[in-house]
């Protein structure tokens, strides 16, 4: 069974700084995927950013980017030039077999 | 191009009741997925329908079902209501004839219920 943790319930960030939510998993599997997710208010889940495993190079999407560590097992995303609109739930996601398995999240906040 | 829809975005059922909760997915998606999101925590996977049958289970016992219908649109069920199933219900869309991931998922905004 693969399992996600996340080990920061709570993030603070200044506006315009960069912050870095941190995310470990655990999985026997050698093909997958992992993905960032980020629930604002509205509850609806927006992809963020998206890491295939079998790819070296670390995913950037504009301001967002990870750190992927696959002997680690660890699947950081960086927020840089921090804005208010950040402010959400973020969620790490493994995916295999086209069924995600979610972490417990983080609640980041960003202070003007 | 319209997104996952989900109704009702809220209900409030009394325990030992029965509900359904309902789905259409992005237009040109073919698979429908369910998640239950629990308060404070993150989403977990119910099951997966993919041409009118489930293809996929996650560890819910059989007080839930669902159903998909030939235009992709999608129900869940849960029976015999519990205080512990109030929780967001997500839904998602997606191709299912492609490689996991690759496809990618589009959620809905989801239905709140409460068991009281």
């Amino acid at each position: 069974a693969q399992t996600v943790t996340q080990s920061q319930p709570e993030m603070s960030v200044q506006e315009a700084e960069t912050v870095t939510l941190s995310c470990t998993y655990d999985t026997s599997e050698s093909d997958y995927y992992l993905f960032w997710y980020k629930q604002p208010p509205s509850r609806q889940m927006i992809l963020v950013i998206r890491q295939e495993a079998y790819k070296q190079q670390n995913a950037t999407e504009n301001r967002f980017s990870v750190n992927f560590q696959k002997a680690a097992k660890s699947f950081s995303l960086k927020i840089s030039d921090s804005q208010l609109g950040d402010a959400a739930m973020y969620f790490c996601a493994f995916m295999t077999s086209d069924m995600l398995t979610f972490g417990g999240g983080t609640r980041l906040m960003v202070k003007p | 191009d319209a997104g996952v829809t989900q109704s009702p975005t809220h209900l409030i059922k009394t325990r030992g009741q029965q509900v359904t909760l309902r789905c259409s997915p992005k237009s040109g998606h073919d698979t429908v997925s369910w998640y239950q999101q629990a308060l404070g925590q993150g989403p977990q996977f119910i099951f997966q329908y993919y041409e009118e049958e489930e293809r996929q289970r996650g560890n819910f016992p059989d007080r839930f079902s669902g159903h998909q219908f030939p235009n992709y649109s999608s129900e869940l069920n849960v029976n015999a209501l519990l205080l512990g199933d109030s929780a967001l219900y997500l839904c998602a869309s997606s191709w299912g004839n492609r490689i996991g991931g690759i496809s990618g998922y589009t959620f809905g905004s989801g239905t709140r219920l409460t068991v009281v």
